[in-house]
């Protein structure tokens, strides 16, 4: 059964500052992952969506990674800004059925200007 | 192009009542998803549609939830009767392929008192 974990539950970081979100997984039969944005009272933005044969995806300021051996992928975003400030949450797609989604619980990151 | 509807927004409604909420995809998108995503939790996929058919519905709780999707366009989720473990934000979701990009509604939040 798919497990997605996202590290850290929270952060705030000052303006400006380049930071990392992780997500991992327990099942590698992905068929692909994708980091989605969450404002508060909000439905859900897609931000990237990496197909499980590729490496990175590259968005403005966002660039998200997957390495399906380990079951991992980061969501790096550039010279934060307080509108980044929001709840990114990353979901598995998996290759078999339904294609079905799980996703994780989410980071809540705070921008501070 | 339109996004994906949801009404109502907000809901507040006693234990042991039932509730409807409506979806509208966005147009030509055949799998249609609802979701339940509880305070601090990532959603959870409560049923899947492929045009008016189920595809998954493994976490439905069946004896109290149901739905449907008419024609393969609009979905009704249903509750009856309401537990107070029901209070969290029901989202619905669409996509043409469905490993393609989910996109979705800003959710219905659900108060059960």
């Amino acid at each position: 059964k798919q497990e997605v974990t996202q590290i850290p539950a929270a952060l705030s970081v000052p303006e400006g500052e380049n930071l990392v979100l992780n997500c991992s997984f327990t099942d590698s039969a992905i068929y692909n992952l994708q980091w989605f944005r969450q404002d508060p009272g909000k439905g859900l933005t897609s931000l990237l969506l990496i197909q499980s044969s590729q490496r990175e995806q590259t968005s403005g300021r966002l660039n998200a990674s997957l390495d399906k051996s380990s079951g991992r992928s980061t969501l790096y975003i550039a010279a934060s800004q307080p509108g980044d400030s929001a709840t990114y949450l990353c979901a598995v797609r998996g290759n078999t059925g339904g294609f079905k989604t799980i996703f994780g619980a989410g980071t809540r990151l705070f921008v501070k200007a | 192009e339109a996004g994906v509807a949801q009404s109502p927004r907000y809901k507040i409604i006693e234990k042991r009542q039932s509730v409807a909420f409506w979806c509208n995809p966005i147009s030509g998108h055949a799998t249609l998803y609802w979701y339940q995503q509880i305070l601090g939790q990532g959603p959870k996929l409560l049923i899947q549609f492929q045009n008016n058919g189920v595809v998954d519905d493994s976490q439905l709780p069946k004896d109290r939830f149901s739905a449907e999707r008419l024609k393969g366009v609009d979905s009704t989720l249903k509750i009856q009767p309401a537990k107070l473990e029901d209070s969290a934000v029901y989202l619905c979701a669409s996509n043409r392929w469905v490993t393609d990009t989910q996109y979705f509604g800003p959710g219905t939040r659900l108060t059960v008192l």
